[in-house]
């Protein structure tokens, strides 16, 4: 069945660090990827998604890209900050967005 | 995309007794997904609810523990019942986004069982 891992954390970084949290997927069909954060005490926000092979999803200057030939969608931002401490979850929805299914999270701290 | 009102956002009840939790979106929506996030964990899917008919559960979650209501076509409830410490999760609702391309959560309730 399909499926999403992700690497386990947590990881910390210093500010002005480069990030990546891998994301691997297995899946019949054609999914859509998505990145959610979740900031402490709150609920899921969406991040970024990519609906089809080789789209970049971007925000906050966040960016992923959907890779078919390796089943990725590693999570990178060139320099984080303080403010990006959260818990980030890779997750997948199945062609008819019927299914939604998550990574395990990855916890990121970051300190000045 | 849609935006959602969950309460309560926060509880702590004794055990042996049922919580029910309220998700309010602002526009007309088919399907409504509640989750469960466990200290540490992911999110796990408990049920789909359409509106004007039984929900659908996910394995492992059953009608009697976790009776879902889903009156129209903006509001659904899910209740806790008979809560034992086990049940001490985050739990979320979920609606499909407005562009079909993802999902929004509630900002979830944190539920506490003594």
């Amino acid at each position: 069945g399909d499926s999403v891992t992700q690497m386990e954390g947590p990881v910390t970084l210093s500010e002005e660090a480069f990030l990546t949290i891998n994301c691997t997927y297995t899946a019949t069909g054609y999914p859509s990827l998505f990145w959610y954060v979740q900031y402490p005490g709150e609920g899921l926000q969406l991040l970024l998604k990519a609906t089809k092979a080789d789209d970049k999803g971007s925000n906050k200057g966040f960016e992923a890209t959907y890779r078919k030939e390796t089943t990725s969608f590693h999570l990178e931002k060139g320099s984080v900050q303080v403010s990006d401490s959260a818990v980030y979850f890779c997750a997948l929805s199945d062609d008819n967005f019927n299914k939604f299914y998550f990574g395990s999270g990855t916890k990121l701290n970051v300190k000045p | 995309s849609a935006v959602i009102s969950q309460k309560p956002s926060r509880d702590i009840c004794q055990r042996g007794t049922s919580l029910t939790i309220q998700c309010q979106v602002d526009s007309q929506v088919t399907m409504m997904f509640w989750y469960r996030q466990q200290p540490g964990q992911s999110l796990t899917l408990i049920a789909t609810a359409n509106q004007g008919s039984e929900a659908t559960y996910e394995s492992g979650f059953v009608i009697d523990k976790f009776p879902i209501s889903r009156p129209n076509l903006t509001f659904s409830t899910l209740t806790v019942s008979n809560m034992s410490p086990e049940d001490s999760s985050i739990y979320l609702c979920s609606v499909r986004a407005g562009d079909f391309y993802g999902y929004t959560f509630g900002s979830g309730t944190r539920l506490t069982v003594v």
